[in-house]
């Protein structure tokens, strides 16, 4: 079946660090991938997503490309600020799972002044 | 626009009584999701309406946990009667349609079983 695997957390960044949040699939069709971001106390909210190979999704200075031949798809950001502290969580979804959609355990990031 | 409403925030209740939690999609969303989100990890789907039809309830433990979506709009979930391991988030959230498409969630209800 298909299922999402994403580097546990916490990850702990001084401001204006580099991030990197890595999340590897398995699908058995041609899936559609996001990320997904949920700030303390709110719902979760799409950040970006991706829906063919080699697509980068990118949002507020987030990017995240899809990359079929390693079944990734790597968040990233060039310089993270305080207010971006969240849990973080890649998921996907396709036809052949019946769009179901399904999440990775999230992975917490704190950003430190 | 108004986004998903979900209702009581909290609820604390013992092992054996029964629990309700509420939801009010965006206007004019016909696809309607809950999940369980436990400690420390991603969301579960428990029951996916397509208007008021549930097309994919196999992860709904049917013993205990009951939804319905009248008229395709607000959904209620639930569960009777609770167990220690039913203390989790629930929540809520919705798309325009069933697919690859966005979903947006609601804050969620968090249900503590004592």
């Amino acid at each position: 079946g298909n299922s999402v695997t994403q580097m546990e957390g916490p990850v702990t960044l001084s401001e204006e660090a580099f991030l990197t949040i890595n999340c590897t699939y398995t699908a058995t069709g041609y899936p559609s991938l996001f990320w997904y971001v949920q700030y303390p106390g709110e719902g979760l909210q799409l950040l970006l997503k991706a829906t063919k190979a080699d697509d980068k999704g990118s949002n507020k200075g987030f990017e995240a490309t899809y990359r079929k031949e390693t079944t990734s798809f790597h968040l990233e950001k060039g310089s993270v600020q305080v207010s971006d502290s969240a849990v973080y969580f890649c998921a996907l979804s396709d036809a052949a799972g019946g769009f179901k959609t399904i999440f990775g355990a999230g992975t917490r990031l704190f950003v430190k002044a | 626009e108004a986004g998903v409403v979900q209702s009581p925030r909290y609820k604390i209740i013992e092992k054996k009584q029964p629990v309700a939690f509420w939801c009010n999609p965006i206007s004019g969303h016909n696809t309607l999701y809950w999940y369980r989100q436990n400690l420390g990890q991603g969301p579960e789907l428990l029951i996916r309406y397509e208007n008021e039809e549930a097309v994919d309830d196999s992860q709904l433990p049917k013993d205990r946990f009951s939804a319905e979506r009248l008229k395709g709009v607000d959904s209620t979930l639930k569960i009777q009667p609770a167990e220690l391991g039913d203390s989790a988030v629930y929540l809520c959230a919705s798309s325009l349609r069933q697919g690859p498409y966005e979903q947006y969630f609601g804050p969620g209800t968090r249900l503590t079983v004592t």
